[in-house]
């Protein structure tokens, strides 16, 4: 089945040590998302992937920062984490949501939840 | 400011009963309306998604209904199971571009 693979699903890594999420996809999606979620809240968007052009939120610390080697392919890395980073980071893809496409669905990877020590 | 608001909160049923989520929103311009339903520790999965022309759109048991001049929105969930437990969240579409503007979801826990 095509999906959204994310791994590890949990991750524990020391504050201030850099930490990277990885995400693989097999939609053969343009657009790939990262989304910060902390419990019980709404994810928040970090930033995007259309093809190769990355597209940072403006509030998205410096942080934290991402790279997509190739379609398949995207990974969040957490420069210096801090307390307040630990969350669940959620993956998702989109074929496009440009001109007409704005009507397709985002698809989710489960997650990882990142745990700072 | 845009904006989606979910109620209830929470909601406890019991198994085989109906229930119905609200979701209402101030969003401009209007793209679509999504709803999405996430269990406890996986990413959320898309339920439905309407545009301004649609009232309704089924899944199986999940109905989503739309009234974009009132700009309400509500899930209604048919003779629930145990395995509906879940948040179910209300994601607004600002725009043709990738702006999503997020409820805050509605905790849904069904009993035996």
């Amino acid at each position: 089945d095509a999906m959204v693979i994310q791994n590890p699903r949990y991750q524990v890594t020391q504050f201030g040590k850099p930490v990277t999420l990885s995400c693989s996809q097999t939609l053969n999606h343009n657009v790939m998302y990262w989304y910060q979620q902390k419990s019980s809240q709404a994810p928040k968007l970090l930033f995007h992937y259309y093809d190769k052009d990355f597209n940072n939120e403006a509030d998205t610390p410096d942080n934290f920062q991402s790279r997509r080697p190739n379609t398949s392919f995207c990974f969040l890395d957490i420069r210096s984490p801090g307390l307040g980073d630990a969350a669940m980071y959620l993956c998702a893809t989109s074929l496009t949501y440009r001109d007409r496409g704005s009507n397709q669905p985002q698809h989710f990877g489960d997650g990882t939840r990142l745990s700072i020590l | 400011k845009n904006q989606v608001e979910q109620s209830p909160q929470s909601l406890i049923i019991l198994e085989g009963k109906n229930c119905t989520l609200q979701c209402n929103y101030t969003v401009s311009p209007f793209s679509n309306l999504r709803w999405y339903k996430q269990d406890t520790g996986r990413g959320p999965v898309s339920l439905t998604i309407m545009t301004f022309s649609e009232n309704t759109k089924s899944n199986g048991r999940y109905t989503a209904t739309l009234d974009a001049d009132t700009k309400q929105s509500s899930l209604h969930i048919t003779a629930s199971q145990l395995s509906d437990s879940a948040s179910y969240i209300c994601v607004v579409s600002a725009g043709s571009n990738y702006q999503l503007i997020w409820g805050a979801g509605t905790k849904l826990i069904i009993k035996p």
